[in-house]
């Protein structure tokens, strides 16, 4: 079965740089959730989006920014990276609003030197 | 690579004993919970879930128990393999719906073949 997609899986980046995280989720899945992990960290939520609308909003510095596309893909834009942005960054989608059953993506790995 | 829970408390069980994985919640109102298993490296991966109105759901090999008068899960995992080795966590989703996860403080599951 097809899972949720992300893209690059491994990044690195200097302070000051901009990088784009990509998610496709799951075929028929319309809420896109965003989280940042952490070494030794449970995963925290920054941002979701339910049908190309931002739904919740979590701990996302204000140097992020996210948007949901209309093939449901979305996109972390993240600016001015800080060492402490070095983290593993999920993907999660869901089917409908309940915020059921959300899968996980493989997750990306950015490294900011 | 770097590896997920660094600093996790740790659970070590002989192959083939039952494991039992506790996970105190915040949030009287959730009204539904997950359990994921994250392998190092890897995305949090869907085990079992429950909803509120219950206490207790079964899987294959594994058993979640929810105690709502103290706000707290628990995993079992029934004959424990090497390959049940991983950081485990629980998550809740507090209404309304459609809201993001809140993860619990891992716990890493380590089997002594």
């Amino acid at each position: 079965a097809a899972g949720v997609i992300q893209s690059p899986r491994h990044l690195i980046k200097e302070k000051r740089e901009t990088a784009t995280l990509k998610c496709y989720p799951i075929p028929r899945h319309d809420t896109v959730y965003w989280y940042q992990q952490g070494p030794g960290q449970d995963p925290q939520f920054l941002i979701s989006f339910y049908e190309k609308m931002q739904s919740d909003k979590g701990s996302i510095p204000d140097r992020f920014s996210a948007q949901q596309f209309s093939d449901y893909h979305s996109e972390l834009n993240m600016s001015s990276l800080e060492l402490g942005d070095s983290a593993l960054y999920f993907c999660a989608s869901s089917l409908g609003t309940g915020g059921d059953e959300q899968y996980f993506g493989p997750g990306t790995r950015l490294t900011v030197t | 690579g770097e590896s997920v829970g660094l600093h996790l408390p740790t659970l070590s069980v002989q192959e083939g004993d039952n494991s039992i994985i506790n996970c105190a919640y915040s949030n009287s109102a959730s009204d539904y919970f997950i359990w994921y298993k994250q392998e190092s490296g890897k995305g949090p991966q869907f085990i079992i879930d429950i909803r509120s109105n219950m206490d207790k759901r079964q899987g294959q090999r594994v058993t979640v128990l929810l105690n709502k008068t103290v706000k707290h899960l628990s995993l079992q995992i029934a004959a424990t393999q090497p390959g049940d080795s991983a950081v485990y966590f629980c998550a809740e989703n507090p209404p309304p719906g459609n809201t993001p996860l809140v993860f619990g403080k891992g716990t890493r599951l380590s089997v002594i073949a």
